[in-house]
Order: C-alpha cells, then sequence, then structure tokens
C-alpha cells in the first residue's frame, strides 16, 4: 500500500519570504513516481513536476525546486520569493509501476497563503 | 488544444436520486481516470478507464460506477445518493501507458450537492 503524508496543513507567509512544503511518502515498489500539482479556487489541478524514483537530482523552474532524498523518502517543494499568485492547496502524489494504470495516491494538500 | 471538460460544473440532488457525470479528455488520450475531493477524505481515487475498459478501481461502494465510450469521452454515475457523497469529482486524462508514470491533466471539476 502507499501512502503520502503533508503534515502541513495550512502555511501563511508574507509576499517575498521563501517557504518550503514538506512531503512523506510511503511505498514498498522500488519503481515509483512523486508528482507536485497546485490547484487554485478554480480547482482544477495543475501538474508541476514529475519525479521518478532512480532520479534524486534536485530540480530548479524558475522560483520553484525540489528536493528529492529517497534515504527520508522525501519530496519537498520550496518556493523562494513567494508571490501573492502563489496561494493555492499544493498536493505531492505518488503513483508506482506496480499499479496497472494510472492511480495516483494524494497527500492531505497544503494550504499556502501568501500575504501581500 | 482543448484540455479537459467536465459538465455539469454545478449540481444539487437530493438523497435518493442518481446523478451522472461527463468528461471529455484530451484529444488523443485514450485514459481517464476519476478522483473524488472532500474536505474530510482528501483525493481519492475512484477509478481509471483505458480503451473501454476499467483498469483500475479505488475502494469505493457499487454505487460509483462508469464507462468509457469509443470516442474516450467517459461518464461515472453515483446512485442512491447519500449526503457524504457530497465532494468535488475531478476527472483526468492522460497519454498511454501503464507504468505509473503518465502525468494526469486535470479538469476543473463538478461539484456535487445532495441535500
Amino acid at each position: 500500500a502507499q501512502k503520502v503524508t503533508q503534515a502541513q496543513t495550512e502555511i501563511s507567509v508574507v509576499e517575498k519570504e521563501d517557504v518550503t512544503l514538506d512531503c512523506v511518502y510511503e511505498t514498498r515498489d522500488t519503481t515509483y513516481y512523486l508528482f507536485w500539482y497546485k490547484q487554485p479556487p478554480s480547482g482544477e489541478l495543475v501538474f508541476l513536476i514529475r519525479r521518478n524514483s532512480f532520479d534524486e537530482q534536485n530540480e530548479i523552474s524558475g522560483r520553484y525546486s525540489w528536493n528529492f532524498q529517497k534515504s527520508t523518502s522525501s519530496f519537498n517543494f520550496t518556493i523562494t520569493a513567494s508571490q501573492v499568485v502563489d496561494s493555492a492547496v499544493y498536493f505531492c502524489a505518488l503513483s508506482t509501476r506496480g499499479n496497472a494504470g494510472n492511480m495516483l495516491t494524494f497527500g492531505g494538500g497544503t494550504r499556502l497563503m501568501v500575504k501581500p | 488544444k482543448a484540455g479537459v471538460t467536465q459538465t455539469p460544473r454545478y449540481l444539487i440532488k437530493t438523497r435518493g436520486q442518481q446523478v451522472t457525470l461527463s468528461c471529455s479528455p484530451i484529444s488523443g488520450h485514450r485514459s481517464v481516470s476519476w478522483y473524488q475531493q472532500t474536505p474530510g477524505q482528501g483525493l481519492q481515487f475512484l477509478f481509471e478507464y483505458f480503451s473501454e475498459t476499467q483498469r483500475n478501481k479505488g475502494n469505493f461502494p457499487g454505487r460509483f460506477s462508469g464507462r468509457q465510450f469509443s470516442n474516450s469521452r467517459s461518464e461515472m454515475n453515483v446512485s442512491t445518493l447519500e449526503l457524504g457523497d457530497s465532494a468535488l469529482y475531478l476527472c483526468a486524462s492522460s497519454g498511454d501507458g501503464y507504468s505509473g508514470a503518465n502525468v494526469l491533466t486535470f479538469g476543473a471539476g463538478s461539484r456535487l450537492t445532495v441535500l
């Protein structure tokens, strides 16, 4: 069975602050994929990044960066110099090769509020 | 390129009724997945269809069912509605492949309220 835990249910920061969203996962599969999605108030989930279990290289995309550590089963997401437009709910998700198809296990989500 | 389209966006039903939600995937995508999002349970996987066949099923009662048509459009049906079925139902589509690596593209959801 898979499990994703996002311990931070809500984070509030002031614009331009850096913020890190934590994600811890559990799986017995050796091949798996980790995702981050953003859910703005409009409702749809917007894909941000995918990482496979064999690629522990950290990634940076503009103000966004991701830190994947298999040793601690964590896949944390950092927003540098946060902006009001970053306000949304962020979900970490896991899928495994063992699933015959596309089935994501989501964490509970972290609501990020960026105040001006 | 059009995204994933879900209809209706909002609907209100009463207990005991049934409801059908529709999802049109991105053109060329053959996989359609459904998720239920509630404040209490979060995002939970309902089922996935690929080429008109159910490929995966989550842990939901038989009142929840779905199907996929030859043009990859999908519908989900909930019969004998209960108050706890009030939720945002999200549909997602993806390309071929079944390794778990596919990126899902989500629609804006259908928000169901059961009174």
